[in-house]
């Protein structure tokens, strides 16, 4: 059971250079996210999706991108990296309904230098 | 707007003494409170949730967590600690009409042998 996948799991980037983080789910979830994780100031999330074609943003969605064209893919995209978003990046999934837990992946762990 | 707390930065605890990781939340309406946990460069791990009419949670690893309407709370139990217990655990809400989450600041758990 792969439940959620995240690539890469390591990046360094220089200000200004561009990326995508990959996240990838098999269990069919309405509903994904992603977050990031600082020292001291838990998860914020950034954006997410109830499903296909329709995104949302978060508490801190500057500097970042999503989009939801499968079910099963919610990349993120770094448009001009800062050193302000060196973090842990995760992405997690759930079932649509209100009482139902999050999935999450292992995390990227993400350096701009 | 739904919010939650972890007044500890971090909880010392004996191996053998029961243990507590406190929780406060705000929120409007029906609570959908969950507890997770995560292990070092780990994604985050769903360890219990609230389920409406028990005041007493059971969840994975023996973890509990008890719920008190009038004070708002939901503590994190377990009544004898595991070193293997030590890791940072996460207090969460799930707001239901905007389908967000929202994390806790997070608790470093330390058992001592």
């Amino acid at each position: 059971n792969a439940g959620v996948t995240q690539t890469p799991k390591f990046q360094v980037l220089k200000t200004g250079q561009s990326m995508t983080l990959q996240c990838a789910q098999d269990m069919n979830h309405e509903y994904m996210s992603w977050y990031r994780q600082d020292p001291g100031m838990g998860l914020r999330l950034i954006h997410y999706s109830v499903g296909a074609g329709i995104t949302d943003q978060g508490e801190v969605p500057n500097g970042y991108n999503v989009s939801r064209s499968t079910t099963e893919d919610f990349p993120l995209r770094l448009l001009s990296a800062a050193p302000s978003q060196t973090s842990v990046y995760f992405c997690a999934s759930s079932l649509g309904q209100v009482n139902q837990p999050q999935h999450f992946g292992d995390g990227t762990r993400l350096s701009i230098l | 707007a739904q919010s939650v707390a972890q007044p500890e930065d971090q909880v010392n605890v004996a191996e053998g003494n029961p243990l507590t990781v406190k929780c406060t939340y705000s929120v409007s309406g029906n609570p959908y409170l969950f507890w997770y946990v995560q292990y070092p460069n780990r994604g985050l791990q769903f360890l219990l949730k609230y389920i409406t009419g028990d005041n007493l949670v059971k969840g994975s690893y023996g973890f509990e967590a008890e719920f008190n309407k009038s004070q708002t709370s939901f503590h994190l139990k377990k009544p004898s600690a595991l070193v293997s217990d030590s890791a940072l655990y996460f207090c969460a809400v799930r707001d239901p009409n905007f389908n967000k989450f929202y994390f806790g600041s997070g608790t470093k758990l330390n058992v001592k042998p």
